[in-house]
């Protein structure tokens, strides 16, 4: 059963405190991405890799960080350093060429 | 910033209708995308239209992209109860290394009444 998976679903932490988003992805795609959504808007790139052991930085970058050392993993995390991380939080990948994304199911986060 | 923005926010039709959504979009670009969020759950892709594609339809779907004017629409025909979420286009662009991240808009969120 190929896609997206993301996990958890919800999460809540402490202000303070990093907290890191898991995304899996078994559709063999080269390119993955990470966008936040806030609630009644569109989705915002954080950061995206084309190619395991590469990334770059998206439209709001700061405040969160990235690896990518296996093609199937892109894992998020969200520093202490991010002023408003409380949003839901949507993973894609993307065969490159054709542009479509595919979504996991996203993880919404609450930091109090 | 964002680049893509939805007309009209919201939109509420009667089952069996047909609902149109535009896009609106600043600078170049290589494709646009439409894709349908339910509430609370990832996005799922509709139709991807290219730059020199002017039309294109899948299924109750018909999608439209005029480079000129920056713009698109989607029209949904016979819409059904299941039709009911909010709908947003994203343009994309290809750096030569590979697919960049989509732009997206804000979105249009469609209400179908049975």
């Amino acid at each position: 059963d190929g896609g997206i998976t993301q996990s958890p679903k919800y999460l809540f932490r402490k202000e303070g405190q990093n907290v890191t988003l898991s995304c899996e992805q078994n559709l063999n795609h080269d390119a993955m991405y990470w966008y936040r959504q806030d609630p009644g808007q569109g989705l915002r790139l954080i950061y995206y890799s084309q190619i395991v052991n590469d990334f770059q930085k998206g439209d709001i970058a700061e405040g969160y960080s990235v690896s990518r050392e296996k093609k199937e993993s892109f894992p998020l995390t969200v520093t202490s350093a991010q002023k408003n991380p409380t949003a839901f939080y949507l993973c894609a990948s993307s065969g490159g060429i054709i542009y479509e994304q595919y979504f996991g199911p996203g993880t919404r986060l609450t930091v109090t | 910033s964002q680049q893509g923005e939805e007309d009209p926010q919201a939109l509420s039709i009667q089952e069996g209708e047909n609902a149109t959504m535009n896009c609106s979009y600043k600078t170049s670009i290589n494709n646009l995308q439409w894709y349908r969020q339910n509430s609370g759950r990832g996005l799922v892709h509709l139709i991807l239209i290219r730059s020199n594609e002017r039309e294109k339809h899948s299924g109750r779907l018909r999608v439209t992209l005029d480079t000129s004017k920056k713009s698109s629409s989607l029209l949904i025909t016979a819409s059904r109860a299941a039709d009911t979420a909010s709908y947003f286009c994203a343009t994309g662009a290809y750096s030569g290394g590979g697919a960049d991240g989509l732009t997206f808009g804000k979105g249009t969120h469609l209400i179908i009444q049975p």
